[in-house]
């Protein structure tokens, strides 16, 4: 079984700066699918980023990256010119190469201040 | 807009009760899962469905039961409910392989 593990409950950061978010994982899986999602107070479950784990490019997305360790089995998020529309809950998660259900972590609470 | 439609949005009903949760997932998409996320908790797996048949189960009550019809669109029956089934459900849909979209969730509360 996966497992995801993100160590930041919480975080901060003023607006226009950068943050990162971790997450590690631990899989026995060669092929599989990483994500984050945003769950903001509305609670609604947004898909950020997307990373194919045998794909070495760091996916990006506007303002989002990833930075991708395959043999460390991480999985960061970098944020750039952070606004304030992106104080939300961020989570981690896990996909296999097979469609089975996401595998989250317990997710970082990511406050940006004015 | 996800493309998942989840109904009701809102639920609020009494201990012992039973309730069923509405999900329509996206066009095409022939897996659909379930999750519950308590307040300020983490997303924890219910049950995926693909295709009609069950796929997966996760940390589901016996009191907790879904199917999938059909048509693709599938119900998530809660029964016998008590406070601690308070929170907000989940469905998500794919084509079986990469991201999950989410609908906007069911909101129960039991009081």
């Amino acid at each position: 079984a996966q497992t995801v593990t993100q160590s930041q409950p919480e975080m901060s950061v003023q607006e226009a700066e950068t943050v990162t978010l971790s997450c590690t994982y631990d899989t026995s899986e060669n092929n599989y699918y990483l994500f984050w999602y945003k769950q903001p107070p509305s609670r609604q479950m947004i898909l950020v980023i997307r990373q194919e784990a045998y794909k070495q490019q760091n996916a990006t997305e506007n303002r989002f990256s990833v930075n991708f360790q395959k043999a460390a089995k991480s999985f960061s998020l970098k944020i750039s010119d952070s606004q304030l529309g992106d104080t939300a809950m961020y989570f981690c998660a896990f996909g296999d190469n097979a469609g089975n259900m996401l595998t989250f972590g317990g997710g970082t609470r990511l406050m940006v201040k004015p | 807009d996800s493309g998942v439609t989840q109904t009701p949005k809102h639920l609020i009903t009494a201990t012992g009760q039973r309730v069923t949760l509405r999900c329509s997932p996206r066009s095409g998409d022939l897996s659909v899962y379930w999750y519950q996320q308590s307040l300020d908790q983490g997303l924890q797996f219910l049950i995926q469905y693909y295709n009609g048949e069950e796929r997966a189960k996760g940390n589901i009550l016996e009191r907790f039961s879904a199917q999938q019809f059909p048509d693709l669109h599938s119900e998530l029956n809660l029964s016998s409910l008590e406070l601690g089934d308070s929170a907000l459900y989940f469905c998500a849909s794919s084509q079986g392989y990469s991201e999950a979209f989410f609908g906007q969730g069911t909101r129960l509360t039991v009081v």
